[in-house]
């Protein structure tokens, strides 16, 4: 059973333009939710992250929303890069759910065309 | 130098032998994770491990096992190995304390080929 869901495989945008990276979960213990990137043959790197009792989070041109109501949450990139062509997971923790355990989502393939 | 270094990065072996694959850490973090990434099926969690006494299976344990030899190392073993077994390996680490803010560091990743 899926705790984390991303459900887009992959997605294209044109460099430029607003890339919205979507994530649902189920486990209303969750209480912090994070984004990694992965470039082929390296491992994930650490993107940015929310916590549950915000909304927003802002980090340059990378923003987190989250909706505690619907249980999801969403990664804008604007304006986006072909540098930013990668795989994004979404991952989940938090102290009720297994004490800052991850639960990673099957990731989405970026692809940025220039 | 890498935070989470594995080795080794790339492995070719044959159906049936032994391979141990090898992570060290200079984060000072207390917790240790191997992950298996196959396409489409995301990241996978093998075993992880809270302390040095602390060992824990994850989703697919079945045909591996871990050691963890100190704080810093945790390698990951495959008893006889399956061509299902091909995979990417990533190792991980993360602090107790603030690994809900920032999550794990992983490591490059070890390629593995079972012919």
């Amino acid at each position: 059973d899926q705790q984390v869901k991303q459900n887009s495989p992959s997605l294209s945008v044109q460099e430029g333009r607003i890339s919205i990276l979507n994530c649902d979960y189920t486990n209303s213990m969750f209480d912090y939710f994070l984004w990694y990137k992965k470039y082929p043959a390296e491992g994930p790197t650490f993107l940015i992250s929310i916590s549950s009792i915000k909304d927003k989070n802002e980090d340059g041109r990378f923003t987190v929303f989250l909706n505690k109501s619907a249980k999801h949450l969403s990664l804008h990139i604007v304006p986006s890069q072909p540098g930013d062509s990668a795989v994004y997971f979404c991952a989940a923790s938090g102290a009720g759910a297994g004490s800052y355990q991850l639960t990673f989502g099957k990731g989405t393939k970026l692809s940025v065309i220039p | 130098d890498a935070d989470v270094t594995q080795t080794p990065r790339n492995r070719i072996t044959k159906t049936g032998k032994r391979i141990m694959l090898e992570c060290s850490q200079t984060k000072g973090h207390d917790r240790m994770y191997w992950y298996r990434q196959d396409p489409g099926l995301g990241l996978r969690l093998i075993y992880y491990s809270f302390d040095v006494k602390d060992i824990n299976k994850g989703e697919i344990s079945d045909g591996y096992s871990v050691s963890r030899q100190a704080q810093a190392k945790f390698s990951l073993s495959l008893e006889s190995a399956i061509p299902n077994q091909t995979a990417l390996y990533f190792c991980a680490t993360s602090d107790s304390r603030t690994g809900g803010v920032y999550g794990y560091t992983f490591g490059s990743g070890t390629r593995l080929t079972v012919v």
